[in-house]
């Protein structure tokens, strides 16, 4: 298998504007997670899915942010309007089950807004 | 916050030295996971060990767990100019009907060859 896909590897965006970001778990996962990265505060679970279908999203920072999962093998996350402090590296990662498993990152999408 | 935390924030050793990263945590787990990040990359899972274990060996990687000082150690032996990337500890606990995987802020390694 490839491992987590994501694409793209890195955006550079303006204030303001729409960023996709997108995943293809590994086959045969049933949950995928979107994580954020920064300096100051880590690693942080944005939301996961099951199934495909969102089961917390308590970590989605405000309403410009959105995720969606419309099937198995396909999953975006969208800001929109996109703002400065967005910055940061956005990880996907998936795994068998949600207790006792490892979790497969992705290689991550360094996102800059200027 | 349940995150764990990583101790020290930073280290820097020879090559064939033992290095060695501790983990703390708040509440119960029901494991507690280590994983690696090279610069640049995403994320690599090195071992996991269960609430109900204390210990658990994988290469030249040793994990400890102490339930009941909510402490983990990592041990990298004979470390390799390789080993050089990021550690982090991550707690999986129960949040209700959902279980949660917390990520620490990591340690630095850099192994000088």
């Amino acid at each position: 298998d490839a491992g987590v896909i994501q694409s793209p590897r890195h955006e550079v965006t303006e204030m303001g504007q729409e960023v996709t970001l997108r995943c293809k778990p590994i086959s045969g996962h049933d949950y995928l997670f979107w994580y954020r990265q920064t300096m100051m505060r880590g690693l942080e679970l944005l939301i996961y899915f099951n199934n495909n279908v969102p089961i917390d999203d308590s970590g989605m920072p405000e309403d410009r942010f959105s995720a969606k999962m419309p099937n198995a093998s396909f999953s975006t996350l969208k800001i929109q309007p996109s703002e400065p402090r967005d910055s940061a590296v956005y990880f996907c990662a998936s795994s068998i089950r949600l207790a006792g498993a490892q979790q497969y990152f992705g290689p991550g999408t360094r996102l800059t807004v200027t | 916050s349940q995150q764990g935390e990583e101790d020290p924030q930073a280290l820097s050793i020879q090559e064939g030295e033992n290095a060695t990263m501790n983990c703390s945590y708040k509440t119960s787990i029901n494991n507690l996971q280590w994983y690696r990040q090279n610069s640049g990359r995403g994320l690599v899972h090195l071992i996991l060990i269960r609430s109900n274990e204390r210990e658990k060996h994988s290469g030249r990687l040793r994990v400890t767990l102490d339930t009941s000082k909510k402490s983990s150690s990592l041990l990298i032996t004979a470390s390799r100019a390789a080993d050089t990337a990021s550690y982090f500890c991550a707690t999986e606990h129960r949040e209700g009907s959902n279980y949660k995987l917390t990520f620490g802020k990591g340690t630095l390694l850099t192994v000088n060859p």
